[in-house]
């Protein structure tokens, strides 16, 4: 089975600049959640999707959005782009009970400069 | 507030001695418990969880975890350590009254060496 998969796999992009991040679930998983992890730290949840609604909001300003589509798949986008954003973009897809385990994808290298 | 605790930066052990990598919790409720490990510029792979049920849980890689409610800890261990093992190990929780969120800890670093 492919595993969760994310594109690009690194992105530089300047100071004010709007992305878009990129994520396909394993097949079978309705959820979907991002996270950001800047060097030396642990993850940091930004948001979680399931059927396409958003389930849970991390501690993130509202520059950051997401989305899910029909086919699971779900694109982060960052807005107004600040040096603070440089991290590692992780996403994670699992079944849709609470117990399930979450499976990460090899994530988004962002740098800000 | 919410939070997970790996009191050590790092952890150093020897190949063939057991390893233990410390984690603690302050999360209302009993929370599902995770252990991930991440090499470098890679994503994170699961290793075990607890649910429920024996507080001894087995995973993935001769990995074990051990859930203990009264000191709110969930400790990663492993009999007999790999040069190979050596990678960043997270733990990680789910509050069953807000299970839209996951928390990490900040990791801890194991280095066994040959």
């Amino acid at each position: 089975d492919t595993g969760v998969t994310q594109s690009p796999t690194h992105l530089i992009k300047t100071r004010g600049q709007q992305v878009t991040l990129r994520c396909s679930p394993i097949s079978g998983h309705k959820s979907v959640s991002w996270y950001q992890q800047v060097l030396g730290q642990g993850p940091q949840f930004i948001f979680q999707y399931y059927e396409k609604e958003e389930r849970g909001r991390g501690n993130f300003p509202d520059r950051f959005s997401a989305r899910q589509f029909p086919n699971y798949s779900s694109e982060l986008n960052v807005n107004a782009l600040l040096l603070g954003d440089s991290a590692l973009y992780l996403c994670a897809s699992s079944l849709e009970t609470i117990t399930d385990t979450q499976y990460f994808g090899p994530g988004t290298r962002l740098t800000v400069l | 507030a919410q939070s997970v605790a790996q009191p050590e930066d790092q952890v150093n052990v020897a190949e063939g001695n057991p390893l233990t990598v410390k984690c603690t919790y302050s999360v209302s409720g009993n929370p599902y418990l995770f252990w991930y490990v991440q090499y470098p510029n890679r994503g994170l792979q699961f290793l075990l969880k607890y649910i429920t049920g024996d507080n001894l849980v087995k995973g993935s890689y001769g990995f074990e975890a051990e859930f203990n409610k009264s000191q709110t800890s969930f400790h990663l261990k492993k009999p007999s350590a790999l040069v190979s093992d050596s990678a960043l190990y997270f733990c990680a929780v789910r509050p069953r009254d807000n299970f839209n969120k996951f928390y990490f800890g900040s990791g801890t670093k194991l280095n066994v060496k040959p």
